[in-house]
């Protein structure tokens, strides 16, 4: 189906592990975002991506890889979790160059904690 | 980017329009007013977005003052699955931005509830 998934949908991990969340659209949008949601922070942007290998990092970068070697796919990684890292996490696409606005489409979410 | 403001909390009967407003008293020329919701346990999804005319699509209408300073979301025929964290987001135009797409930024929102 088109559209921007995300997995796995659930993630439960140990602090210090590394852990993947993928993010993949089938719309070859250009720009694709990553964001996490806590309760008393709505949602922060971690990274963003404006094409395959540009990426940029958002407002809360740090504990945060991101990659994208293809337009496709745009996966973020917690290289040593710890439990503040615990969040529900969204990724996004975007049809819009940058002469346009924010015109976004989110993806189900990851539910990841953090033990 | 400009600061907006919404009530936390409105309900609407089922099947009535259902007008949500915002405030964006300090908007600048370029910057657009963005409506996206947030259905419990999903993810953000987009409404519509104008800059000064109003705008229609198959969601809602987005009613934008001659001033600019405010604007309502309208759902015509509101339903159960309307039922969901409305936010209004101002936000200048990546080509005014320095050329970055970079976020958007979700305040609290209004949540409506629609009532059986």
């Amino acid at each position: 189906d088109a559209g921007i998934t995300q997995s796995p949908r659930y993630k439960i991990t140990e602090t210090g592990r590394q852990v993947t969340l993928m993010c993949h659209q089938t719309w070859s949008h250009s720009y694709m975002f990553w964001y996490r949601q806590d309760l008393g922070h709505g949602l922060r942007l971690i990274y963003y991506s404006a094409a395959a290998d540009i990426t940029d990092k958002g407002e809360v970068p740090d504990g945060y890889v991101v990659s994208r070697s293809k337009t496709e796919n745009f996966p973020l990684t917690l290289e040593s979790a710890t439990r503040s890292q615990t969040s529900v996490y969204f990724c996004a696409s975007s049809p819009r160059d940058i002469t346009y606005g924010y015109e976004q489409y989110f993806g189900p979410g990851t539910r990841l904690t953090v033990t | 980017d400009a600061k907006t403001t919404q009530p936390p909390s409105m309900d609407c009967a089922e099947g009535r329009a259902a007008n949500l407003p915002c405030n964006h008293s300090t908007i600048s020329g370029n910057e657009y007013v963005y409506w996206y919701r947030q259905i419990h346990s999903q993810g953000p999804q987009y409404i519509i977005h104008g800059l000064k005319n109003n705008e229609t699509n198959e969601m809602a209408s987005l009613i934008i003052t001659e001033d600019r300073k405010s604007s309502t979301l309208i759902l015509p025929h509101a339903t159960l699955r309307d039922t969901a964290v409305y936010y209004c987001i101002v936000r200048v135009a990546a080509r005014h931005s320095g050329g970055g797409a970079d976020g958007l930024t979700f305040g609290k929102g209004t949540h409506l509830i629609i009532q059986p």
